[in-house]
């Protein structure tokens, strides 16, 4: 059972554009979201969060919005740059230390 | 600051073998993780501690062992190794309620 989902396993995006990826979750009890981001042979390294207070959070080109009603978050990269190209994974906690991943979004993004 | 150290990088073991995954960190963390990502898949927890002495099983547990006997070390000991536990495996630290911050990962192949 899956409580998060990252439907698309992959993202192409041209260089300057928006990126933006989609995360769903399945558990209400979820109250604090992040954002990670790994390159290849590398540990995750945290990017950006929100708390369930807060319907959008933004941090220099990224943003994270949070719709609670559909259980939905998203990432917004603008602009996209090529050393944006990595995988790309959310994650969630209900009040715990604990966090549930989701299976990750690899972005490329091209010249 | 070194952060999250792990390891050693890569190890081949076969099938029966034991091993221990060395993880330390050096940010005086109370809360130590240890995650296990195969291929296509987000980071599952297999064990966690919130401070030496103290530790406990998450989603993936079985196969694994884990001790903590200082604040700075969590290792991860496999008893018999099994191809199932082929994947990259990552601790990880964070203070309580906090960005979680990872190392940069052990290859293990079991053959």
């Amino acid at each position: 059972d899956q409580q998060v989902k990252q439907n698309s396993p992959s993202l192409s995006v041209q260089e300057g554009r928006i990126s933006i990826l989609n995360c769903d979750y399945t558990n209400s009890m979820f109250d604090y979201f992040l954002w990670y981001k790994k390159y290849p042979a590398e540990g995750p390294t945290f990017l950006i969060s929100i708390s369930s207070i807060k319907d959008k959070n933004e941090d220099g080109r990224f943003t994270v919005f949070l719709n609670k009603s559909a259980k939905h978050l998203s990432l917004h990269i603008v602009p996209s740059q090529p050393g944006d190209s990595a995988v790309y994974f959310c994650a969630a906690s209900d009040n715990t230390d604990k966090l549930i991943f989701g299976t990750g979004t690899r972005l490329q993004v091209f010249p | 600051n070194a952060g999250v150290t792990q390891t050693p990088k890569f190890r081949i073991l076969k099938i029966g073998q034991s091993m221990t995954l060395q993880c330390t960190q050096d940010m005086n963390h109370n809360y130590m993780y240890w995650y296990r990502q195969d291929p296509g898949m987000g980071l599952k927890l297999i064990y966690y501690s919130v401070g030496a002495g103290i530790t406990d099983k998450g989603e993936v547990p079985n196969g694994y062992n884990v001790s903590r006997s200082t604040t700075e070390d969590f290792p991860l000991r496999l008893e018999l190794a099994a191809p199932s536990q082929t994947s990259v495996y990552f601790c990880a630290s964070s203070s309580h309620m906090s960005t979680q911050y990872f190392g940069p990962g052990t290859r293990l192949t079991v053959l």
